[in-house]
């Protein structure tokens, strides 16, 4: 079974520059989750999906962040414009329930985001 | 308002030793903590959970033992290996699919 996808896995951009992170969740994951992590922190939440639906997006800086999952699936995370403090991982994660009651949650490897 | 906290950022633990790990929270309605691994330039994997139905799961070296009266959950590696070295993060869920993590604590086993 395929993992989480996530690409770019790098990107350095100059501050004030747009810049786009995309993610494909593991295949049947209704639930779809960006995080950003700061270094020496742990993974904080931008926004969750339940399919094509943001129903948790309280913590996105929507003067500068945007966010869209097309059809349930493939989703993206925007930037514009990126400043300094951007500079972080982006997580792109996907979870289902097992049929055991359990949410098992599966991440991508994460985009690394530097802002010059 | 951090509701999950490592308190420990680094341990260092000799190879063959036993490994205990720590987390705290803040919230009683979370009723589902997980931990997972993260090795450098990846992504978190799943290690193992545990239901507030429960006060100890364990899968082969690894145990988790929760204490809900406290707040409190660890992880217990034993024995300890180089391969398990990495950074450690404690979440948690309640009612809902939201997960709240902890800032991690860095795992180093001395061979």
């Amino acid at each position: 079974e395929a993992g989480v996808v996530q690409s770019p896995r790098y990107k350095i951009i100059e501050k004030k520059q747009p810049v786009a992170f995309w993610c494909n969740p593991i295949s049947g994951h209704n639930t779809l989750y960006w995080y950003r992590q700061n270094l020496g922190q742990g993974p904080e939440l931008l926004i969750r999906y339940e399919n094509e639906e943001a129903v948790d997006d309280s913590q996105l800086p929507k003067d500068r962040f945007s966010a869209e999952r097309l059809k349930g699936v493939d989703s993206t995370l925007k930037i514009q414009p990126a400043e300094l403090g951007d500079s972080a991982v982006y997580l792109c994660a996907s979870s289902s329930w097992t049929s055991g009651g359990v949410n098992e949650q599966f991440f991508g490897p994460g985009t690394r985001l530097t802002v010059l | 308002d951090q509701q999950v906290k490592q308190n420990s950022p680094s341990l260092s633990v000799q190879e063959g030793r036993i490994s205990i790990l720590n987390c705290d929270y803040t919230n009683s309605m979370f009723d589902y903590f997980l931990w997972y691994k993260k090795y450098p330039a990846e992504g978190p994997t799943f290690l193992i959970s545990i239901s507030s139905i429960k006060d100890k799961n364990e899968d082969g070296r690894f145990t988790v033992f929760l204490n809900k009266s406290a707040k409190h959950l660890s992880l217990h590696i034993v024995p300890s290996q180089p391969g398990d070295s990495a950074v450690y993060f404690c979440a948690a869920s309640g009612t809902g699919n939201q997960f709240y993590f902890g800032t991690g604590t860095s795992l180093t086993v001395i061979p």
